[in-house]
């Protein structure tokens, strides 16, 4: 079965200070990966995915993630960290299901606190 | 509006009582999922449709009951729940692909 690794809990860094979220994953076959990020009281929302060719793969919000298979990670990074970034973020890999969905599986999620 | 609506969004229940959980989509969408998300835990999934057809049952246990009616509304009926199920239960939807469009929840507390 497939498994997602965030090892980070709590990340906190300064408005304007680069980030990156840290995702490994396990899963037998070309992953299927996401990250999504949840505000307080609201659902997740979906940042960006990786399905297959380019390994660098832009969302929204001007975040980026990078594929690599050698490590089998995912991570999720930001240039420069807005205070309205601050939610919890959440990777994701997709496994098909009842033959024509993806069922994703999460990881434990990352809370990111922005300092003024 | 996230496309996905859940309804109550907050609910307090006692170990004895009988509740449902409501969660509609009008984004033509095939597949409706339910996830349980509790603290310092990964998103649990649940239960999965595909065009009305329950086709994945995470060994929930029989106190959760799934319901969905058709491709637009799924349910989640409650009865003698625990207090360790107090959560937040999410309700998504797909079109086949992972790119999940999710609920903002219902918080539920079982007293």
């Amino acid at each position: 079965a497939q498994s997602v690794t965030q090892p980070d809990i709590h990340i906190t860094v300064s408005e304007g200070a680069s980030l990156e979220l840290r995702c490994n994953y396990s899963y037998g076959a070309t992953p299927y990966l996401f990250w999504y990020v949840q505000s307080p009281g609201q659902g997740l929302q979906l940042l960006l995915k990786y399905f297959s060719g380019d390994t660098l793969v832009q969302g929204i919000k001007g975040f980026e993630a990078e594929f690599k298979r050698s490590q089998s990670s995912f991570n999720l990074r930001k240039p420069s960290v807005h205070w309205s970034d601050a939610a919890e973020y959440f990777c994701a890999v997709g496994e098909l299901s009842g033959g024509s969905n993806y069922k994703l599986t999460f990881g434990k999620g990352t809370l990111l606190t922005v300092n003024p | 509006e996230t496309g996905v609506t859940q309804t109550p969004r907050h609910l307090v229940m006692g170990m004895t009582n009988k509740k449902s959980l409501k969660c509609e989509q009008h984004l033509g969408h095939n597949a409706m999922y339910w996830y349980k998300q509790s603290a310092k835990k990964p998103l649990e999934l649940m239960f999965v449709y595909n065009f009305k057809e329950q086709t994945e049952n995470n060994s929930v246990p029989s106190r959760f009951s799934p319901e969905c009616p058709n491709s637009s509304h799924l349910f989640l009926h409650l009865h003698t729940l625990q207090p360790e199920d107090s959560a937040l239960y999410l309700c998504a939807s797909s079109q086949g692909t992972g790119l999940y469009t999710f609920g903002s929840g219902t918080r539920l507390t079982v007293v």
